[in-house]
């Protein structure tokens, strides 16, 4: 069956410092796949996404490539902010009615 | 636009106390909603999805329930709630498939979640 699996957090940066969230999937076909961001109290918002290979999705300064040769979506940005403190999760929609997400990777950026 | 409403956003209720949880989304017809749960510090779990009118679909077996009673309305109930129901509701909507066309690739969005302590 389908399946997601992010990397295991938490993840604890500096401010400026690199990140790369983890996230590599299972799935038969051609899905699409999504990267989501949920703030303290908040329900999850769309960050990019990617819908066939190689694609790249980009937002706020993150950015994932869809890698259909290694089946992964992996989180970057440059540098990040106090303010990208969140739960960050990979999901794939291989176009049935439901998604699939990971379980999540908090990442706490310290000042 | 479109806009997804949930409320209460609170919500503290003692265990064997009904439930009722809304949803409601504005401004698109026919949407698939969907509703998860979410435990402290933990991923999500589907509970429901539908996507349509009094059609449900329900992913694991438990003491909760939806309903669908209109187009854009979904309602979360439990006739006893355990303290394992305790969790962060979301509610999910995403365009229907045959409203906009096989190959299309959409994203669900998220409303603002319900904060559920069963005491």
């Amino acid at each position: 069956g389908n399946s997601v699996t992010q990397m295991e957090g938490p993840v604890t940066l500096s401010e400026e410092a690199f990140l790369t969230i983890n996230c590599t999937y299972t799935a038969t076909g051609y899905p699409s796949l999504f990267w989501y961001v949920q703030y303290p109290g908040e329900g999850l918002q769309l960050l990019l996404k990617a819908t066939k290979a190689d694609d790249k999705g980009s937002n706020k300064g993150f950015e994932a490539t869809y890698r259909k040769e290694t089946t992964s979506f992996h989180l970057e940005k440059g540098s990040v902010q106090v303010s990208d403190s969140a739960v960050y999760f990979c999901a794939l929609d291989s176009g049935t009615y439901k998604y699939i997400f990971g379980t999540g990777t908090r990442l706490k950026v310290l000042a | 636009s479109q806009t997804i409403h949930q409320w209460p956003a609170t919500l503290v209720q003692p265990v064997g106390s009904p439930l009722s949880l809304e949803c409601t989304v504005e401004g698109t017809s026919n949407p698939n909603l969907y509703w998860y749960r979410q435990a402290a510090g933990r991923g999500l779990q589907l509970l429901f999805y539908s996507v349509g009118i009094g059609q449900i679909s329900s992913e694991v077996p438990q003491n909760l329930s939806a309903s669908r009673p209109q187009d854009r309305q979904f309602i979360l109930s439990s006739k006893k709630l355990l303290l394992s129901d305790s969790g962060f509701y979301l509610c999910a909507w995403r365009p229907d498939s045959q409203t906009m066309g096989s190959g299309s690739s959409y994203e669900q969005y998220f409303g603002p979640g319900t904060r559920l302590t069963v005491t």
